[in-house]
């Protein structure tokens, strides 16, 4: 069965330094990975997608993520964090066989001034 | 276009109660997901939807828990006689094909709270 792991429930980090948000997955066949946002009462908004091609993804927000076959991961990326990138992060994969988006369990990135 | 609307936003019931959830996809989108958020844990997949069939309930409970989405009118997610394990906040996409192919918009959820 497909799935995703997030193995930090939240990460913390200054305005102004790197953010990494991590995320593993396991599939069987190719990966279709997803990054999702959800701010404070809000539903969720797409940030980007992995399908085929380039393995580093460029998004919405000035977010990234970087696929890496040999390690399942593709961890979120920003080289610079802004208190107002504070929200929910999931990671989800398509499970090929449905077309249904699996999601993970979240992350809270947390952003101080 | 107005994205995709839930209603209502926020919603309570008294145990035993029946709780409908509206969600109305994005206009041009015919496929429509569910999903549920329960406090502190990520999205749960419910069910999946196309016009007037369902395409894969394998995340609904078994009991109390329906779904459609008719040819006219919102997809609707019905819970009879609920109980406080079903407060939660549940979201709806919608996509104009499966996922694979293109991105799913979600609406701002229901927050079902039952007391």
């Amino acid at each position: 069965a497909q799935s995703v792991a997030q193995p930090e429930d939240q990460v913390n980090v200054a305005e102004g330094n790197p953010l990494t948000v991590k995320c593993t997955y396991s599939v069987s066949g190719n990966p279709y990975l997803f990054w999702y946002v959800q701010y404070p009462n809000r539903g969720l908004q797409f940030l980007l997608k992995y399908i085929t091609g380039d393995n580093l993804v460029k998004g919405s927000y000035g977010f990234e993520a970087e696929f890496n076959k040999s390690q399942t991961s593709f961890h979120l990326k920003k080289p610079s964090a802004l208190v107002s990138d504070s929200a929910l992060y999931f990671c989800a994969v398509i499970d090929g066989n449905t077309d249904k988006l699996i999601f993970g369990t979240g992350t809270r990135l947390q952003v101080f001034p | 276009n107005a994205g995709v609307m839930q209603n209502p936003r926020h919603l309570v019931r008294r145990r035993g109660q029946e709780a409908r959830l509206r969600c109305s996809p994005m206009k041009g989108h015919s496929h429509v997901y569910w999903y549920r958020q329960l406090p502190e844990e990520g999205l749960k997949f419910m069910v999946y939807l196309q016009k007037e069939n369902i395409i894969d309930e394998s995340g609904m409970p078994k009991e109390r828990f329906s779904a459609e989405f008719p040819k006219e009118g919102p997809s609707i997610l019905r819970i009879q006689q609920v109980v406080r394990g079903d407060s939660a906040a549940y979201f709806c996409a919608s996509s104009t094909t499966g996922t694979l192919n293109t991105e799913a918009f979600f609406g701002q959820g229901t927050r079902l709270t039952v007391v």
